[in-house]
């Protein structure tokens, strides 16, 4: 059964540290994007990747990092840089082009402790 | 500054009835629209399309509209049932935003039985 699949659903953070989000999708898409939300607002792009090795920075990138080595795989690191890291992120994967619609995994919600 | 609006947060409808739900965008390279549904505790899916050189598109008891000259689109849901209750998304891309697309706020449907 086909979807994309983010870990962990809750995760804690202590101020200073960086967390890693894992987001794995099975779907053979070759792109993937991270989103953020917050209360009120809309899905703001982090990052995105249309292929493997290459990855763009969204709207709101700074204090976040990204790999693609996989086409399976595209972790999200939430770095200490990041001020206001409290929100609920979405991964997501497409067939190429922007008219595609884009299949989201369930979401974590990270907490600052 | 938000391109993509939608300023009703919630909406309470009676099953049977009309459901609609409304977006209104401000960058007029958006060509492309697409509307997704979001449960609790799961991330959104898709729901429905149009692009710009159509003014309506239906799949099945969802319809939407797209009023370029107003910059203004909408989801019919006919007839309502309970389990369309959740929190709709509009989205918009443009030609030269690349991968990029900008989702608004999102609207609470309830249907009440």
């Amino acid at each position: 059964d086909g979807g994309i699949t983010q870990s962990p659903k809750y995760l804690f953070r202590k101020e200073g540290q960086n967390v890693t989000l894992s987001c794995e999708q099975n779907l053979n898409h070759d792109a993937m994007y991270w989103y953020r939300q917050d209360p009120g607002q809309g899905l703001r792009l982090i990052y995105y990747s249309q292929i493997v090795n290459d990855f763009q920075k969204g709207d709101i990138a700074e204090g976040y990092s990204v790999s693609r080595e996989k086409k399976e795989s595209f972790p999200l690191t939430v770095t200490s840089a990041q001020k206001n890291p409290t929100a609920f992120y979405l991964c997501a994967s497409s067939i190429q082009g922007r008219d595609q619609p884009q299949h989201f995994g369930d979401g974590t919600r990270l907490s600052i402790l | 500054d938000q391109q993509v609006k939608q300023n009703s947060p919630s909406l309470s409808v009676q099953e049977g009835r009309i459901s609609i739900l409304n977006c209104d965008y401000t960058n007029s390279m958006f060509d492309y629209f697409l509307w997704y549904k979001k449960y609790p505790a799961e991330g959104p899916t898709f729901l429905i399309s149009i692009s710009s050189i159509k003014d309506k598109n239906e799949d099945g008891r969802f319809t939407v509209f797209l009023n370029k000259s107003a910059k203004h689109l909408s989801l019919h849901i006919v007839p309502s049932q309970p389990g369309d209750s959740a929190v709709y998304f509009c989205a918009a891309s443009a030609n030269t935003g690349g991968f990029k697309t900008i989702f608004g706020a999102g609207t609470r449907l309830f249907v009440k039985a």
